[in-house]
């Protein structure tokens, strides 16, 4: 099937700085894609989501980007904080209800 | 507002025993309810998901079943647990495409 991935499985980023987590995704008929947070022993919790008739979207201190030529997509976090470490997941859809996750990375804040 | 409420938070259950974990939504209806199975250091695997009361799809061969007896309740079970079945079970539901998925808070079963 279809698989979702991640370039890096950890990410270690000083606190202040940017961040920048990186997914491939393989199935070119994918339309709705989504980042999620995931704290230890938590359910995931929505970060931000875009359509594939956009390139680029912004929330409160986080970016997607969607790059459909190359099947890449980024999200990025301003000035990166303790508490946005935890486990981010990029997760695909293709036009239907069902969200497929990617390994997930491992996002550690350096005091 | 809508909640998604999951129990038991977690559980520790012998080989061959059998299994139950519920998951009941409030706030909406009619929702997309999911069964997703997370291994340890691992993402998201699609178990089941229903998109009506007594409709299942089952997205992967394995031990165990799911069913949907209300609009806002799903069900994963298995009559006996083997110990491949440990890990983070997560329900979600959702009530449009586009849109997330809305977790819950997950349980962790261990399977010794």
């Amino acid at each position: 099937g279809e698989s979702v991935g991640l370039h890096l499985p950890t990410l270690s980023v000083q606190e202040g700085d940017n961040s920048i987590i990186n997914c491939a995704y393989s199935n070119s008929a994918s339309d709705y894609f989504i980042w999620y947070k995931q704290e230890s022993g938590k359910g995931p919790q929505f970060i931000i989501d875009i359509r594939s008739n956009m390139d680029k979207r912004q929330g409160q201190r986080v970016t997607v980007l969607l790059n459909k030529t190359v099947k890449h997509l980024s999200l990025q976090i301003a000035a990166t904080q303790p508490g946005d470490s935890a486990v981010y997941f990029c997760a695909e859809s293709s036009n239907d209800y069902k969200l497929s996750f990617g390994a997930g990375t491992t996002v550690t804040v350096r005091a | 507002s809508q909640t998604i409420h999951q129990w038991p938070a977690t559980l520790v259950q012998p080989v061959g025993s059998p299994l139950s974990l519920e998951c009941t939504v409030e706030g909406t209806s009619n929702p997309n309810l999911y069964w997703y199975r997370q291994a340890a250091g691992r993402g998201l695997q699609l178990l089941f998901y229903s998109v009506g009361i007594g409709q299942i799809s089952s997205e992967v061969p394995q031990n165990l079943s799911a069913s949907r007896p209300q609009d806002r309740q799903f069900i994963l079970s298995s009559k006996k647990l083997l110990l491949s079945d440990s890990g983070f079970y997560l329900c979600a539901w959702a009530t449009s495409y586009p849109g997330e998925l809305f977790f819950g808070e997950g349980s962790r079963l261990t399977v010794l």
